[in-house]
C-alpha cells in the first residue's frame, strides 16, 4: 500500500511569511508524528497525534509553530512569520495501534528554505 | 533532554566487510529502532526491539537491545554497495511517551 506522503516536496519562502506543510499518512495508522531535520543530524521530535488529539506539543519550538489533525488523518504543520532558522527538513512519520505501535514510518519529508 | 550518543559518525569499509555500530544512553529506552536514510529519501525502519537483551536479525543485519536499557547495536555482515547509507538509532523512552529520540548517524561508505 502506500506510504506517508507529504507535500510540498520542497518549499522556499521569504523571511516572515507563513508556511503549511502536509502529511498523509499511512492509511490506517492512528498516530501521527513530526519532526525536524537539520542536515547532519538525526530527526528531533517536533509533535504527535493520536486521531484527532495533540497529545505532545512539547518539541514545537515556540508558538510560531502549530500543527493540526482534525480530522484524525490528514495533518498540516504551519509555521507562522517564518524565520531563516527555520530552514531544514520537516519529516513526518505515523504508526498503527496493536503490536508494532511503536514503530513509526516515515515519509519523504518537505525541504523548506526561508530566504 | 535526552540524547542518544551514535558512533562512530562516519565509516569507510571494504565491500565484504562486517559493520558494527552502536548508541548509548545516559537513560533507560524501552523500545530502540534502527532505521537507513539515503540521500533524499526517508528514514526506513530496518529493526525494532522491545526487551532488554532481545536479539533481532532481518537478513544480514542483526540489532541486539542492551541488557541495561541503556544501550543497543547494530551489526551488518558481508557488506555490500547498496548499504551505503546513514544509520540511525532511535530510542523510545520510558513511561508513555510514543516519540522517538535519534542518535545523530553513523555514515556507511562501502569501498569497492
Amino acid at each position: 500500500g502506500a506510504g506517508v506522503s507529504q507535500s510540498p516536496r520542497y518549499k522556499v519562502t521569504k523571511r516572515g511569511q507563513d508556511v503549511a506543510l502536509r502529511c498523509d499518512p499511512i492509511s490506517g495508522h492512528v498516530s501521527l508524528y513530526w519532526y525536524r531535520q537539520a542536515l547532519g543530524q538525526g530527526p528531533e521530535f517536533l509533535t504527535y497525534f493520536n486521531y484527532e488529539a495533540q497529545q505532545d506539543k512539547s518539541g514545537l519550538p515556540n508558538d510560531r509553530f502549530s500543527a493540526e489533525r482534525p480530522e484524525g488523518s490528514i495533518s498540516t504543520l504551519t509555521i507562522q512569520r517564518t524565520e531563516q532558522r527555520d530552514s531544514a527538513m520537516y519529516r513526518c512519520a505515523s504508526s498503527s495501534t496493536g503490536g508494532g505501535s511503536y514503530e513509526q514510518y516515515f515519509g519523504p519529508g518537505t525541504r523548506l528554505t526561508v530566504t | 533532554g535526552q540524547q542518544l550518543n551514535q558512533s562512530p559518525q562516519s565509516m569507510f569499509i571494504q565491500e565484504g566487510e562486517d559493520v558494527s555500530m552502536n548508541c548509548t544512553s545516559s537513560s533507560i529506552f524501552n523500545t530502540w529502532l534502527w532505521y537507513k536514510q539515503e540521500p533524499g529519501e526517508g528514514p526506513v525502519l530496518l529493526i525494532a526491539l522491545y526487551k532488554a537483551g532481545e536479539l533481532t536479525s532481518n537478513g544480514r543485519l542483526t540489532a541486539q537491545f542492551g541488557i541495561t536499557r541503556k544501550d543497543s547495536f547494530l551489526n551488518i555482515s558481508a557488506s555490500i554497495p547498496s548499504d551505503v547509507g546513514i544509520y540511525f538509532c532511535a530510542g523510545r523512552p520510558s513511561g508513555s511517551a510514543r516519540q522517538l529520540t535519534f542518535g545523530s548517524g553513523t555514515q556507511l561508505t562501502v569501498l569497492p
